[in-house]
């Protein structure tokens, strides 16, 4: 089955305790991203990848970091996790040649609580 | 900056017809996209606009004027289903750097 998987799909963790969400498609898809999504604000952009080792910045990016050596593999990183990082994470995937065809295909999403 | 507006909610009565507006102030604009969002679920791709004119899929269709800075997404035969949170996005100075609004909750009434 083509997917999208996040691990884990829950979290709660404390300040400072370095943590990291994975993301794994099965679909050979060149683009990968990572969003947070809260409350009034909707889905903001962290980082996206357009192929292996290719990584680019979204809207917010401080607090993050990502690695892309693998197509199929987009782990997002906090190294020092804040409350403010507190929200609702989602990665997703698309093919980049047809990139107008049903893009984006959105994992589960991965709930994470910052005390 | 950037800026995406789209109604907070929207009301609409099963089988009736609801119009979906998205208005965007972008630095660039590559294309527009529209997304579904039932509560507790992922995002789910509807339809996507690079040109100006309507796209019609089903009983859901977008429009785009480029010129306006403005999309719209148009439910027909509303059901209770299609009650869900509906996000529009714009790809901006990049392919891959996306904008969404906050989105709009349509709330779909027996």
């Amino acid at each position: 089955e083509a997917q999208v998987t996040q691990n884990p799909r829950y979290l709660i963790t404390v300040t400072g305790k370095k943590l990291t969400v994975t993301c794994s498609q099965n679909m050979n898809h060149e683009y990968m991203s990572w969003y947070r999504q809260d409350p009034g604000l909707g889905l903001r952009q962290i980082y996206y990848s357009m192929n292996v080792e290719v990584t680019d910045k979204g809207d917010v990016p401080e607090g993050y970091k990502v690695s892309r050596k693998e197509k199929r593999n987009f782990p997002l990183i906090l190294e020092s996790p804040s409350p403010n990082q507190t929200s609702l994470y989602f990665c997703a995937s698309s093919p980049l040649a047809g990139f107008s065809q049903e893009t984006q295909y959105f994992g589960p999403g991965t709930r994470l609580l910052v005390l | 900056g950037q800026n995406i507006d789209q109604p907070t909610e929207m009301t609409a009565t099963e089988g009736a017809i609801v119009q979906i507006n998205c208005t965007y102030q972008t630095s660039g604009f590559n294309g527009l996209f529209w997304y579904q969002q039932h509560a507790g679920e992922a995002p789910t791709f509807l339809s996507y606009n690079v040109l100006d004119g309507l796209e019609e899929k089903g009983r859901f269709s977008s429009f785009l004027s480029r010129s306006k800075g403005y999309s719209y997404l148009l439910l027909k035969e509303l059901q209770m289903k299609d009650s869900a949170s509906y996000l529009c996005a714009v790809t901006t100075d990049s392919w891959g750097k996306f904008q969404f609004g906050a989105g709009t909750q349509v709330v779909v009434t027996p």
